[in-house]
């Protein structure tokens, strides 16, 4: 079983429609998630991070945590053309020491068509 | 902000020969940084953590004598692919994690990236 799974894709939505993205993971110690874009041929970057259970806005992403149920989700509201990219769950599994290893699930992969 | 530069962004190398790559942290210190490779249409492979003033700790079945990497500063990583084969063809990517105080958060940024093309 992979430590941290997401859904390939492509997901596909229409501009303006919430994009829902989601992931699990399978370390129950596990305190810090994180979501990456990234954009084919680029680097990811950091989109937010989350810690404890529940819902943390910024912008039009909404990241959600659940610890109980090992799942945390990605929601997009408005979602732009430009949101098109591969969207990258991250688990600390160490409890979020300083050491910092980041577990990656393999990507889900948006496509916003206007 | 928290802003990471790689250089070079892009080389192109023959067979045989060694490459360096350089990780900086531009407006943060870091403690610990990562090296990742990623092939075409994979997600990131954590390859090794870099630590300042100790050895790097790779990851299994990364070797290490053949990825040098060298953390002589709270911003600056080095990583060297030494002799360089075409299957070393890859997107290399570093990241750091900005120190808070005395520890670091875990939180990485991430470079923009090399593309080594091993000839």
């Amino acid at each position: 079983q992979k430590e941290v799974e997401q859904n390939s894709g492509p997901l596909s939505v229409p501009e303006g429609a919430i994009a829902s993205l989601n992931c699990t993971y399978s370390d129950r110690v596990s305190q810090s998630f994180f979501w990456y874009r990234q954009y084919s041929g680029k680097s990811p970057e950091l989109i937010m991070s989350i810690y404890s259970n529940g819902d943390k806005e910024d912008g039009r992403f909404t990241a959600q945590l659940n610890k109980a149920s090992q799942y945390v989700s990605l929601l997009i509201r408005d979602s732009q053309p430009s949101d098109s990219a591969t969207y990258l769950c991250a688990v600390n599994p160490a409890g979020g020491t300083s050491y910092g290893k980041l577990t990656f699930g393999q990507g889900t992969i948006l496509t916003v068509h206007p | 902000g928290a802003v990471v530069s790689q250089h070079p962004s892009r080389v192109i190398c023959k067979s045989g020969t060694s490459v360096k790559i350089e990780c900086r942290s531009l407006d943060f210190q870091a403690t610990t940084m990562f090296w990742y490779r990623q092939f075409p249409k994979q997600s990131l492979m954590l390859m090794a953590t870099s630590n300042e003033g100790s050895k790097a700790t790779y990851e299994q079945g990364v070797e290490k004598d053949k990825f040098l990497i060298n953390h002589a500063s709270l911003t600056l990583s080095t990583l060297t692919v030494t002799s360089a084969h075409p299957e070393d063809s890859s997107f290399y990517i570093c990241s750091a994690s900005k120190m808070t105080g005395t520890s670091n958060t875990d939180t990485q940024y991430f470079g923009p990236g090399t593309r080594l093309t091993v000839l």
